[in-house]
């Protein structure tokens, strides 16, 4: 079958980094998005890795290592606006998302 | 760019009435794209994919008869919950890609519907 892995919540504190992970198995690989889903709201695009590496968007970074089937979505200078859910999803070999439960990020002042 | 838009946002209607959802691209042309719901404190589920002139294509358990889709145009996907009952109470999510792009990939969410059923 094919599964995503996240932590279901986490709590950091606000201008800390947090780092959340993903582990997958899937039927193929065309690439691994990281959405941002704030309460009562659609999520919205962050990132999007297919290459092995590091790509790094102002605050947020996201890891991809292929071999490992593993990713993390790296938070940096925490903000209270970043308290949302954090939903990993692997684009599978017939170009389907398969989602993660997505992390609940906790942040306390 | 890539702007996915949802009418209405929330919607509340009475048991054996059906309701339907608009989802449209607003920059872009989407052939195709995805109706998802999600259930409080849960993940996406993907209901079915809609395909522009063509039928859609629903996942498995999802009742194609109940949950209906039409994708008239390159720019509109409409999903009609027929004989809606409390149970089908949740927030519904329309995604597309924008293929044309060099980022075909990346599925943009609508804002979302919240559907109450009384």
């Amino acid at each position: 079958g094919q599964n995503i892995d996240q932590p279901t919540e986490m709590t950091a504190t606000e201008g800390a980094i947090v780092q959340i992970n993903c582990t997958y198995q899937t039927s193929g690989f065309n690439g691994l998005f990281w959405y941002q889903q704030h309460a009562g709201e659609a999520p919205t695009f962050l990132s999007y890795n297919v290459l092995d590496g590091l790509e790094e968007k102002g605050r947020f970074s996201s890891f991809l290592s292929r071999s490992k089937g593993y990713s993390y979505l790296l938070l940096k200078e925490l903000q209270m606006k970043d308290s949302a859910s954090y939903l990993c999803a692997v684009l599978d070999s017939n170009y389907q998302l398969i989602w993660g439960a997505g992390t609940k990020l906790i942040i306390k002042p | 760019g890539a702007v996915v838009s949802q009418h209405p946002s929330w919607v509340i209607c009475k048991s054996g009435t059906s309701v339907k959802i608009e989802c449209r691209s607003l920059d872009f042309q989407a052939t195709t794209m995805f109706w998802y719901r999600q259930f409080p404190k849960q993940s996406l589920m993907l209901m079915a994919t809609s395909n522009e002139g063509s039928k859609a294509t629903y996942e498995q358990g999802v009742e194609k008869d109940k949950f209906l889709i039409n994708h008239a145009s390159l720019t509109l996907s409409t999903l009609t919950v027929t004989s809606a009952h409390p149970e089908d109470s949740s927030f519904y999510i329309c995604s597309a890609r924008d293929m044309a792009s060099g980022d075909s990939n990346t599925q943009y969410f609508g804002p979302g519907t919240r559907l109450t059923v009384l």
